[in-house]
């Protein structure tokens, strides 16, 4: 059973904050890793995609990736309150290249 | 310029009706899909279509189908609606099962 793990909050945090985003997965045979974030009503957007061990920065975001440890995070520096939404983590895996996706953590940066 | 586009936006029906979900994608990807959000916001693969190849998760009950008139298109279909069908759909398109967006999504009610 292939799962994506993400504590599923609520997180606040201040604005101007770093807010820290984490996710474990159980497939050791995974390949690509994604956080999207969803707005309430609105459809998953992408904002960060990594495919091998260690950091990568994107403006304000930084994703992380430890394949030994199946664990990737997502760091959002500077929080605004424009950030305010859910995060998912997605995990890409298995011959069929589906991706599974974690319940995803709700994130609120208070002004 | 919208790059998954789904229609209807809202469908309301009764059980054991049948409808249709449409999904176009102007991004020239390979690659689409259907994926379900339920009530509590989890995210959930239910087919993907590449080159004419199938893939379905095999949860889906076979009510559900698929239909891919060309690279371009997926729509769904749903035959005898029941009351857990009631959900959000969302297609989405990738190329080479790589970073995939999302259509605005489709919000089914079934009563």
């Amino acid at each position: 059973q292939k799962e994506v793990e993400q504590n599923s909050g609520p997180l606040s945090v201040p604005e101007g904050a770093i807010a820290s985003l984490n996710c474990t997965y159980s497939d050791r045979g995974s390949q690509s890793f994604f956080w999207y974030r969803q707005y309430s009503g609105k459809s998953p957007e992408l904002i960060m995609s990594i495919y091998s061990n260690g950091d990568k920065e994107d403006g304000r975001f930084t994703a992380q990736l430890n394949k030994a440890s199946q664990y990737v995070s997502l760091l959002i520096r500077d929080s605004q309150p424009s950030d305010s939404a859910t995060y998912l983590c997605a995990v890409l895996s298995g011959s069929a290249r589906q991706l599974t996706f974690g319940s995803g953590t709700q994130l609120t940066v208070l002004p | 310029d919208t790059a998954v586009s789904q229609t209807p936006k809202y469908l309301v029906t009764q059980m054991g009706n049948d409808k249709s979900i449409k999904c176009e994608q102007n991004l020239g990807h390979d690659t689409m899909y259907w994926y379900k959000q339920d009530s509590k916001k989890f995210l959930k693969i239910m087919f993907s279509y590449n080159n004419k190849e199938l893939i379905i998760n095999e949860t889906v009950p076979n009510r559900f189908s698929p239909k891919s008139p060309d690279k371009a298109h997926l729509n769904l279909h749903i035959n005898s609606l029941e009351l857990g069908d009631s959900a959000v759909y969302f297609c989405a398109s990738s190329q080479d099962f790589w970073e995939q967006f999302f259509g605005p999504g489709t919000r089914l009610t079934v009563l």
